[in-house]
């Protein structure tokens, strides 16, 4: 089956923890995104990569950090810095090649205990 | 800041009839323009995405785009309670970022 996963599908962290939620896709997309959803307001953009070994910040980058050293995986790490984490963050993948639809994985909840 | 503004709702329609769900956009240079549903608790689900002018019919779903007044809008013809969700319109330049709207909640009753 062809997809997006991440996981865990719920995370609690402690205040001070930095913790890294998993995106894997196997669709053969180029690029990857990571978005950050909380109650009444849209999906905002945190870092998006359109090709391994490089990736950009979005929006709202302060206090996460990303890498994409293989073309399936595009990891978020949420750090101390993120002064409030808690959220339900979402990858999501688009083949990169004139089009730009964008396919989501089914999110991680993390929870700043 | 390039926007994406929809009415949070709820838009309530009755079992079978059409619902319109809209969305502007302030961005002119926008090319791309799409339509998520999202059940509570879950992650957007692609429906729609239309590139040019007009009208683009998939089942019970047409979108339809103006981009003279920066507006596009998605109508779904026989609702069914099961379309009671949140609705996202997302906008993108025509390179790969997409600004994404709060979304509209439709319910549908039976």
């Amino acid at each position: 089956d062809g997809g997006i996963t991440q996981s865990p599908k719920y995370l609690f962290r402690k205040e001070g923890q930095n913790v890294t939620l998993s995106c894997e896709q196997n669709l053969n997309h180029d690029a990857m995104y990571w978005y950050r959803q909380d109650p009444g307001q849209g999906l905002r953009l945190i870092y998006y990569s359109q090709i391994v070994n490089d990736f950009q910040k979005g929006d709202i980058a302060e206090g996460y950090s990303v890498s994409r050293e293989k073309k399936e995986s595009f990891p978020l790490t949420v750090t101390s810095a993120q002064k409030n984490p808690t959220a339900f963050y979402l990858c999501a993948s688009s083949s990169g090649r004139g089009a730009n639809e964008q396919f989501f994985g089914p999110g991680t909840r993390l929870t700043v205990l | 800041q390039k926007e994406v503004e929809q009415n949070s709702g709820p838009l309530s329609v009755p079992e079978g009839a059409i619902a319109s769900l809209n969305c502007t956009y302030s961005d002119r240079g926008s090319q791309s323009f799409f339509w998520y549903r999202q059940y509570s608790g879950k992650s957007p689900e692609l429906i729609m995405f239309i590139y040019s002018n007009g009208d683009k019919e998939d089942g019970r779903f047409t979108a339809q785009l103006n981009k003279a007044s920066q507006y596009v809008s998605l109508l779904i013809r026989d609702s069914q309670p099961s379309d009671s969700a949140t609705y996202l319109c997302a906008v993108g330049p025509g390179f790969q970022k997409l600004v994404f709207g709060t979304g509209t909640r439709l319910l549908v009753s039976p």
